[in-house]
C-alpha cells in the first residue's frame, strides 16, 4: 500500500490564482481530512469527510472547497489564493473499525502564495 | 470546545536520559488520543494510539499513558537518543468523525 499520497510536494502561487491540492489513499478508509500547519498555530482542521459524497467544515474552512466523489480521493481547492494561505497542508485518513480511528497522514504540500 | 495543551514547548536533554512529555485536554469525553512525531520539514508519523478504554500503550522505548478523568496523557521516552530529536504532537479525537484536535507540540533535542 502507498498509504496517503499528496501532490504536489511544493507549490508557489500568485495572489488570486486557483489550484487544487490532491490527496489519495489506498487503504479504503472512510474518513479523510485536510489540516494546515502554521508556526505558532499548530495543526488546524480545514475540511473533513466521513465518506464519499459527505463533507463538512472544520475550524478554518474559509477560502477552501472540497468534494469527495470517491472513497480514495479528497482534493482541496483554493479558489483565489491569498498570502494568508501560505502554509503546509496535510491530508489524513482513518477507518472506523479495528484500530479505532487511527489517523494516517500524507507527507504534506508546502504552499507559498506571493 | 476541546483544547489540547502540551508542556513544555521545548526540551533539551543529554543522551541517555529518561524523559516525560505532557499533554492535557479540557474535555474528557474523548474517543482516543494519538501521539505523533514530526521531523523538521516532514510529515507526521504515528507513534502510539490509546483508545478511551485503555490506560497505556507501549512501543519499544515509548510508553504513553492516558488518564481521562484528569484530562492528561504522558509520553515517556526511555534512554533517549539523538535520533529521538523531533517535535512530538499530541492529538485527541472527540467524536467518531476522524477530526483530530492537536496540541502545539513539544520540540525535543537530545544532545550526544
Amino acid at each position: 500500500n502507498a498509504g496517503v499520497t499528496q501532490t504536489p510536494k511544493f507549490q508557489v502561487l500568485k495572489t488570486g490564482q486557483s489550484m487544487t491540492l490532491q490527496c489519495a489513499q489506498d487503504m479504503n478508509h472512510e474518513y479523510m481530512s485536510w489540516y494546515r500547519q502554521d508556526p505558532g498555530m499548530g495543526l488546524r482542521l480545514i475540511h473533513y469527510s466521513v465518506g464519499a459524497g459527505i463533507t463538512d467544515q472544520g475550524e478554518v474552512p474559509n477560502g477552501y472547497n472540497v468534494s469527495r466523489s470517491t472513497t480514495e480521493d479528497f482534493p482541496l481547492r483554493l479558489l483565489s489564493a491569498a498570502p494568508s494561505q501560505t502554509s503546509v497542508y496535510f491530508c489524513a485518513s482513518s477507518y472506523s473499525s479495528g484500530r479505532a480511528y487511527e489517523q494516517y497522514f500524507g507527507p504534506g504540500t508546502r504552499l507559498t502564495v506571493t | 470546545k476541546q483544547e489540547v495543551t502540551q508542556i513544555p514547548a521545548a526540551l533539551s536533554v543529554p543522551e541517555g536520559e529518561n524523559l516525560v512529555l505532557n499533554c492535557s485536554f479540557t474535555d474528557s469525553a474523548i474517543y482516543n488520543l494519538q501521539w505523533f512525531r514530526q521531523d523538521p520539514g516532514k510529515g507526521l508519523t504515528s507513534l502510539l494510539l490509546i483508545q478511551s478504554s485503555q490506560r497505556e500503550q507501549t512501543s519499544g522505548r515509548l510508553n504513553a499513558s492516558l488518564d481521562k478523568s484528569s484530562g492528561r496523557s504522558t509520553l515517556y521516552i526511555a534512554a533517549s537518543q539523538p535520533g529521538d530529536s523531533a517535535t512530538y504532537l499530541c492529538a485527541v479525537l472527540s467524536g467518531n468523525t476522524g477530526k483530530l484536535i492537536f496540541g502545539q507540540g513539544t520540540t525535543l533535542q537530545v544532545k550526544p
